[in-house]
Formats: C-alpha cells, sequence, structure tokens
C-alpha cells in the first residue's frame, strides 16, 4: 500500500544531541512537508521542499534542519540549537498543482527530551 | 500572511444530533483551497472535506457538509447525526493555489456524548 512512514515512534533526545527523524513516501509525490504540534496547537510549518535537493523554510525553522536527496525521503534533523524540541512532529507530501493540493499524512513522531 | 482562526477550543454534541464548527481565515488572495482535518487520539491527520474557492457549491461528503462563505471568509464544518467515532480534534486549514504550504487553525476539540 502507497503511504508515508515516519519513524520512530516515539524518540527521546539528551541535552546537546541532534536527533533525525525519518520520513519516507512513496506515493511518488514531489513535494514533502515538516510540521510541528505542541499540544492544544494547530500545525506550524517547518521545512517545505518540492524537488529534489531544494528545501524551503517554513515559520519556525531555527534550530531544524532537513535534506532532500531522494524524492521518496525528506529527513528531519532537531539540532541543539532547538531549545524546545519537545512536540509532536509530523511529515506530510503532496502532488504539485492545481486539483493535487491536499496533504497526505504520515502517523508521527513524539520527540520528547530527557 | 494568511491566518486561520478557530474560535471554539472545545465543543461538545448529543450523539445522533447535529453540531457546527466555526472556522474564519484571512487572505487577500482570490483562489485558494479550505480543509477540515480530523485528528482522532493516534494523531494520525484525516481528510474530511475540502472545498475549492472557486466553486460556489458547498462541499458534502456523507454526515459532513461546509458551509462556505467566501465574501465573509468563514468556513464553518457540520456533522449530521454525530457518532462516537467523530470525536476528534478538527482543523481547518487554508492553502493557496499559488502556496506551498497549508495553515492550520488551533483547533477544536469535539466530545461525542453517548
Amino acid at each position: 500500500d502507497g503511504g508515508i512512514t515516519q519513524s520512530p515512534k516515539y524518540l527521546f533526545r539528551k541535552e546537546g544531541q541532534n536527533v533525525t527523524l525519518s520520513c519516507e513516501q512513496n506515493l511518488n509525490h514531489d513535494a514533502m512537508y515538516w510540521y510541528r504540534q505542541d499540544p492544544g496547537q494547530g500545525l506550524r510549518l517547518i521545512y517545505y521542499s518540492q524537488i529534489v535537493n531544494d528545501f524551503q523554510k517554513g515559520d519556525i525553522a531555527e534550530g531544524y534542519s532537513v535534506s532532500r536527496e531522494k524524492k521518496e525521503s525528506f529527513p528531519l534533523t532537531v539540532t541543539s540549537a532547538q531549545k524546545n524540541p519537545t512536540a509532536f512532529y509530523l511529515c506530510a507530501s503532496s502532488r504539485q498543482g492545481r486539483d493535487n493540493e491536499k496533504l497526505f499524512f504520515g502517523s508521527g513522531t513524539q520527540l520528547s527530551v530527557l | 500572511a494568511q491566518t486561520v482562526t478557530q474560535s471554539q477550543p472545545e465543543m461538545s454534541v448529543q450523539e445522533a444530533e447535529t453540531v457546527t464548527l466555526s472556522c474564519t481565515y484571512d487572505t487577500s488572495e482570490s483562489d485558494y483551497y479550505l480543509f477540515w482535518y480530523k485528528q482522532p487520539p493516534s494523531r494520525q491527520m484525516i481528510l474530511v472535506i475540502r472545498q475549492e474557492a472557486y466553486k460556489q457549491q458547498n462541499a458534502t461528503e456523507n454526515r459532513f457538509s461546509v458551509n462556505f462563505q467566501k465574501a465573509a471568509k468563514s468556513f464553518s464544518l457540520k456533522i449530521s447525526d454525530s457518532q462516537l467515532g467523530d470525536a476528534a480534534m478538527y482543523f481547518c486549514a487554508y492553502r493557496g493555489y499559488n502556496n506551498n504550504d497549508m495553515r492550520f487553525g488551533a483547533g477544536t476539540r469535539l466530545t461525542v456524548k453517548p
């Protein structure tokens, strides 16, 4: 079945540590996105990518980095510069162009600080 | 920047009755899409319904329908014959035709009482 796979489901970070969240899709979608969700809040965009080897910052990119070396993969690294990383992280993808505007979401990764 | 406002943090409805969730948005664009996503306790984001701004007819998906008022920038979701499985967080979202990201409201937590 086609879909978006995020791993791990739960992740713990120590002080000063970088951690990487995985996102893989087999939907052949061009665009991929990372959102952060804090308790009781909506989703905020961290980064997005429309094409391989290209990505743009969203509203809250500070303390995060991404890469897009393959169409299927869009990993997110939470760096030690992100002082408040505890949140639920959602990866999404979509096709490009008119009538392909809806997002397909993965099942998320809960990141917590030890 | 576009903003999406959901003024009802929590709503409750009796099983089998009807409930309406409110959403307003701010934009200067004329062509865009609006969405309602459902997030149950599993935290998987599920698309409930979408509306294209250039279509005057309100979208309907089984028990879910919207009241789209373009001039008022209002996009409410009506759930008819509410079921226990409808209990979830509901997010209103906006995406411009030429934009590459989707903007979300803060969400409304819906409780369904048996």
